[in-house]
């Protein structure tokens, strides 16, 4: 069955540094789109970024282009977020979602941005 | 960008009763290849979403067919023919056919 693990989340001060990873099986990873969506606590879901199967293709929301890098290893089976310039805002679960349109999700991994 | 506006946000339902969520859009959904690409996603308490509905209408593999998907356009409608106690969550619209991909608000579905 298809399986998303995310990690890497934390508590990280404000104009720090993660790097969230995505691993991902049951299904044909190389050939699957994947996006990054968060969700604040108590908040709805914010789409965040996707990646094209093969790396092509990238788009991201606003909020968070130029500090949010998504980005795949295909060999790994894996997706990763690097996320820059860390805010409180930022704090949020943050999921991977295998498909165009959100297929399958992650269980998620906290990320809290607190000094 | 996309805004998508669910209603009610929040819904109180008596267990076997029916239930129907509306989203809608602030432009037209229609894609250029000529689907529309709105779905909704279950989100029950404590846990991750989950789609129930893709290509508003197409039931994802495992859902119950109580739950329904239908509209065009901008106009969407998400019905549970007979809500069951497992239903209680939150249930969320999303639009995939403009960048960025957009979320409705959100609908809180509990038993009264």
């Amino acid at each position: 069955q298809v399986q998303l693990v995310e990690s890497g989340g934390g508590v990280v001060q404000p104009g720090g540094s993660l790097r969230l990873s995505c691993a991902a099986s049951g299904f044909t990873f190389s050939s699957s789109a994947m996006q990054w969506v968060r969700q604040a606590p108590g908040k709805g879901l914010e789409w965040l970024a996707v990646m094209s199967s093969n790396g092509n293709f990238e788009r991201y929301a606003d909020s968070v282009k130029g500090r949010f890098t998504i980005s795949r290893d295909n060999s790994k089976n894996t997706l990763y977020l690097q996320v820059n310039s860390l805010r409180a805002e930022d704090t949020a679960v943050y999921y991977c979602a295998a498909g165009w349109q959100c297929d399958y999700w992650g269980q998620g991994t906290l990320v809290t941005v607190s000094s | 960008d996309v805004v998508m506006t669910q209603s009610p946000l929040s819904l109180p339902v008596t267990l076997g009763q029916p239930a129907s969520i509306s989203c809608r859009s602030s432009q037209s959904l229609v894609y250029s290849d000529g689907n529309t690409y709105l779905s909704w996603f279950q989100q029950r308490p404590g846990q991750s979403p989950r789609r129930l509905i893709y290509k508003v209408s197409n039931r994802d593999s495992g859902v119950p067919d109580r739950f329904s998907g239908s509209g065009s356009g901008t106009d969407f409608t998400l019905k549970i023919s007979r809500v069951e106690a497992e239903d209680v969550g939150i249930y969320y619209c999303m639009q995939g056919t403009q960048w960025p991909k957009t979320f409705g608000q959100g609908t809180k579905v509990e038993i009264k």
